[in-house]
């Protein structure tokens, strides 16, 4: 079963224009990343957010979390056609422990930017 | 440095065969996970294997299976194949063995008729 939603569900901008994607999960949790998938291919991690940290930054990317809502964001700022792929939020699930190799996803969002 | 490599790429089989799917993680890395991918169920964690020992695993019936070997290769395979076998199977290598940063090949397309 999937630990988390991701909403929307889809997402279609403009170049240039900022996409924002949210993502909420059901349990306590050590870290929560994000990962990128272009059609049919392997999963690209983009960054990682532990729970003691309330923001992070890399290059365009900007993730918040808030453990209280179970909640974490990603905004992709200056968008840009390459930037077209599916965004998938994923946890360990297992605070205080160590889950070995197993990340829950979400359903993930499809983000299409248009030139 | 070579990243994670899955083959075949693709692979079309009928229902009842059994398949054999192989990873190489990224040198240095001695986890590798595996990870289903349907539309419907989205990405499922099938089993994670360091020095060559099962860690963890996914809920799936026994008729998936995996091993790993001791230059941390690792190969899945999937007994008497049903139709809803039919996936992107993922492997990831991770280098700390936990479950951070997990590097991910382009998978296996599997089709099953």
């Amino acid at each position: 079963s999937q630990q988390g939603e991701e909403d929307p569900q889809a997402l279609s901008i403009q170049e240039g224009e900022n996409a924002t994607m949210n993502c909420s999960y059901k349990t306590s949790i050590n870290n929560l990343q994000w990962y990128r998938q272009n059609s049919g291919r392997g999963l690209v991690h983009l960054i990682l957010i532990r729970s003691n940290e309330r923001e992070k930054h890399s290059g365009r990317l900007r993730v918040t979390l808030d453990t209280s809502k179970k909640s974490s964001s990603l905004l992709i700022t200056a968008s840009r056609a390459a930037d077209t792929a599916s965004y998938f939020c994923a946890t360990d699930a297992e605070a205080g422990g160590t889950s070995y190799g197993k990340l829950t996803f979400g359903q993930g969002t499809i983000l299409t930017v248009h030139p | 440095k070579a990243g994670v490599t899955q083959t075949p790429r693709y692979l079309i089989k009928t229902r009842g065969q059994q398949v054999t799917l192989s990873c190489s993680p990224i040198s240095g890395h001695r986890s590798v996970s595996w990870y289903q991918q349907t539309p419907g169920q989205g990405l499922q964690f099938l089993f994670e294997y360091f020095s060559e020992t099962q860690r963890n695993k996914g809920n799936f019936p026994g008729r998936f299976s995996g091993r790993q070997f001791s230059n941390s290769r690792s190969e899945m395979n999937v007994s008497t194949l049903e139709l809803g076998d039919s996936a992107l199977y993922l492997c990831a290598s991770s280098g700390t063995g936990g479950n951070e940063k997990l590097f991910f090949g382009s998978g296996t397309q599997l089709s099953v008729l």
